[in-house]
């Protein structure tokens, strides 16, 4: 079955530092990956999106990569600030049928940057 | 501003009862979606319509019913045969082609009396 998994469900990062987080994916050839934020009682906001044949988008302190082979992205927050505690989602696009997209998401990482 | 409008912020029902929940959008998108998000289990997919007077079953279907009358508007009804109907309820939309985000409301709580 298809399945996406985020690395630990809770992640804490020392201010400062950059925070890594992992989006594993099986049984999917997905043809692009996008990574959102959650804030608590708010809807996702999209961040970044990386196509299957770039191996790595930035976006100020934002850094993703995406390697096919190994199915799996890596999503960075360089210099990471207190402001960027969140819940971070992985999504695939799951139905190259649909037309539009389709996106299967991942459960998530919450991320916690301690001062 | 454009964005994605969902009503209510929470909402209360009783066993039995039909609620309806409200997604408007003045981003002039084509694609609109609902999702139910469960603590630990991520998004999952309910609907999801890609014009105007057509929508498809997404994962999670059973126990809910939609429509799309207006391009701007797509209404989500948790019917009772929904048995566990506690959920963050996600509304969104994009604009059409493949790799377009998608732009997601504030959600709405349901709980049941």
């Amino acid at each position: 079955s298809q399945k996406i998994e985020q690395n630990s469900e809770a992640l804490n990062i020392q201010e400062g530092k950059t925070a890594t987080l992992t989006c594993n994916y099986t049984n999917y050839s997905p043809a692009y990956l996008q990574w959102y934020r959650q804030d608590p009682g708010r809807g996702p906001v999209f961040l970044l999106l990386i196509r299957e044949n770039e191996k790595e988008k930035r976006k100020e302190r934002l850094k993703v990569t995406f390697d096919t082979t190994l199915k799996q992205s890596l999503f960075h927050i360089t210099a990471s600030q207190p402001a960027d505690s969140a819940t971070y989602l992985c999504a695939l696009d799951t139905d190259t049928n649909f037309g539009n997209e389709k996106l299967t998401f991942g459960t998530g990482t919450r991320l916690t940057i301690i001062p | 501003d454009g964005g994605i409008t969902q009503s209510p912020k929470y909402l209360f029902r009783k066993e039995g009862q039909n609620v309806t929940l409200s997604c408007e959008q003045n981003l002039n998108h084509d694609a609109m979606y609902w999702y139910r998000q469960d603590p630990g289990q991520g998004l999952r997919l309910i609907y999801y319509s890609q014009i105007v007077n057509d929508f498809q079953k997404g994962d999670i279907a059973e126990g809910y019913s939609v429509s799309r009358e207006k391009k701007e508007s797509f209404p989500l009804t948790v019917t009772s045969a929904q048995k566990n109907p506690t959920a963050f309820y996600l509304c969104a939309s994009s604009g059409g082609r493949s790799n377009q985000p998608q732009h997601f409301g504030d959600g709405t709580r349901l709980s049941i009396l």
